[in-house]
């Protein structure tokens, strides 16, 4: 079966520090990979996407950047942290075709201060 | 990005209670999927639906892809404490390959 795994699940930092959030995904090959953040209000925002090694796409211009150095593991980064980049931060697959679902893992608090 | 319309966005119901909550959109989705979020944690998939109409269930919880293909409800029957939590919905399009999440509704089970 596929699992999804995230990490650090809790982190602080102060601003200006750099950030590196990674995701892996187990039992499935050539996925779709997700970052999202989850402000307070709910709604989950698409922050980067990936079909393939070193393929991003970047829904929103920001501090962050993303990175896939291997097929199931993708890379959520920051030279320099900002206090909005504080929140909840969740990777997703998803495998294009068979029944276009998406899962996520369990998520990461960043706290900047 | 595109959000879903999800309604209602809280709900407080007595324990045993059924619970409707629904999702609409102005676009045709292919795909409908629901999921429950706890604090901290990652949203959890529940039901996923692939075709205009389908009615699926999953223990106490039923989920229904709309005919028009541009709503879907979830159902939950007899709701007990451990069902607290925000509720998403999601949609797929081919257009793109994106998906589109509601801004969820937030349960609380009054025992």
């Amino acid at each position: 079966s596929q699992t999804i795994h995230q990490w650090p699940a809790t982190l602080v930092q102060p601003v200006g520090s750099p950030l590196s959030l990674e995701c892996t995904v187990e039992g499935t090959s050539n996925p779709n990979l997700y970052w999202y953040r989850q402000a307070a209000g709910r709604g989950l925002q698409l922050l980067f996407y990936s079909v393939g090694i070193g393929q991003i796409s970047s829904e929103v211009p920001q501090n962050l950047s993303a990175s896939r150095p291997q097929d199931r593991q993708f890379i959520l980064s920051s030279k320099k942290l900002l206090l909005s980049d504080s929140g909840f931060y969740l990777c997703a697959w998803s495998v294009t075709g068979f029944g276009n679902t998406i899962y996520f893992g369990e998520g990461s608090w960043l706290t900047v201060v | 990005g595109q959000q879903l319309n999800q309604s209602p966005q809280s709900m407080f119901i007595q324990e045993g209670e059924d619970v409707s909550m629904n999702c609409t959109s102005s676009s045709i989705f292919n795909t409908w999927l629901w999921y429950k979020q706890d604090p901290g944690e990652g949203p959890v998939l529940l039901i996923a639906l692939y075709k205009a109409g389908e009615l699926t269930s999953n223990g106490r919880l039923t989920a229904q892809f709309g005919i028009t293909r541009k709503d879907s409800f979830l159902n939950i029957s007899a709701s007990i404490p451990s069902d607290v939590g925000i509720y998403f919905c999601a949609g797929h399009k081919w257009t793109g390959n994106q998906f589109y999440f509601g801004t969820g509704t937030s349960l609380t089970v009054i025992p």
